[in-house]
């Protein structure tokens, strides 16, 4: 089993739109969280980490269930230029290394 | 602030031959690291340097050597390059590291590498 898997996509979604992805980790020693944007044949971006209790930024709500061992993102409201590949990265406690899902492709159409 | 650069952007190669992509970032990062980035795989990491002088194993470092030259430069070199290393290989710097302190890692724009 990967340590982190994602739906790969393509969610293809209107302009409008409300949007949502999972993120699932298998270690239960993850400790930190974050979703990085990735537009085509570019560079990972930082979009936004996540916090236990849950973050917005604008358009944009993270959230995290440690229970059953995932994280979300949420876009509200989505538009054309949202259109990009989603990376959940994870970091297990007490290692140096970030874990990347292999992401998940939005593509928001007129 | 050009942020994190890398050369070349291009790059093709017949087996065996060797190379050294080089990076360099001008934001006073105290680490570096090299990724690759395969269909399906995510990016996996290569090499890292929390801090110049120092370097780590990542997760697929076999056929690679990395140098930090100095605080803004990490090189990975490919001594005798196979086709599995065809990839898309990304640089990215953090301020502090390691990455358990959760810092934002800043990518480099990538080198696209075939190997024939």
């Amino acid at each position: 089993r990967k340590e982190v898997e994602q739906d790969p996509g393509p969610f293809n979604v209107p302009e409008g739109a409300t949007v949502a992805f999972n993120c699932t980790y298998s270690n239960s020693a993850s400790q930190s969280f974050f979703w990085y944007r990735q537009d085509c044949r570019k560079e990972p971006k930082l979009l936004m980490s996540v916090y236990s209790s849950g973050n917005e930024d604008g358009r944009f709500t993270a959230q995290l269930n440690r229970a059953s061992q995932y994280i979300s993102l949420l876009i509200r409201d989505s538009k054309l230029s949202d259109s990009a590949t989603y990376l959940c990265v994870v970091i297990l406690y007490n290692t140096d290394k970030l874990i990347f899902g292999t992401g998940t492709r939005l593509q928001v159409f007129p | 602030n050009a942020g994190v650069t890398q050369t070349p952007k291009f790059q093709v190669l017949k087996t065996g031959q060797s190379m050294t992509l080089q990076c360099a970032q001008d934001m006073n990062h105290n680490s570096m690291y090299w990724y690759r980035q395969d269909p399906g795989m995510g990016l996996r990491l290569i090499y890292y340097s929390a801090s110049e002088g120092t370097t780590d194993k990542g997760e697929v470092p076999n056929g690679y050597n990395v140098s930090r030259l100095n605080k803004r430069e990490f090189s990975l070199r490919l001594e005798s390059a196979a086709p599995s290393q065809t990839s898309v290989y990304f640089c990215a710097s953090s301020e502090q590291g390691p990455p358990t302190l959760g810092d934002t890692q800043y990518f480099g724009p990538g080198t696209r590498l075939t190997v024939l």
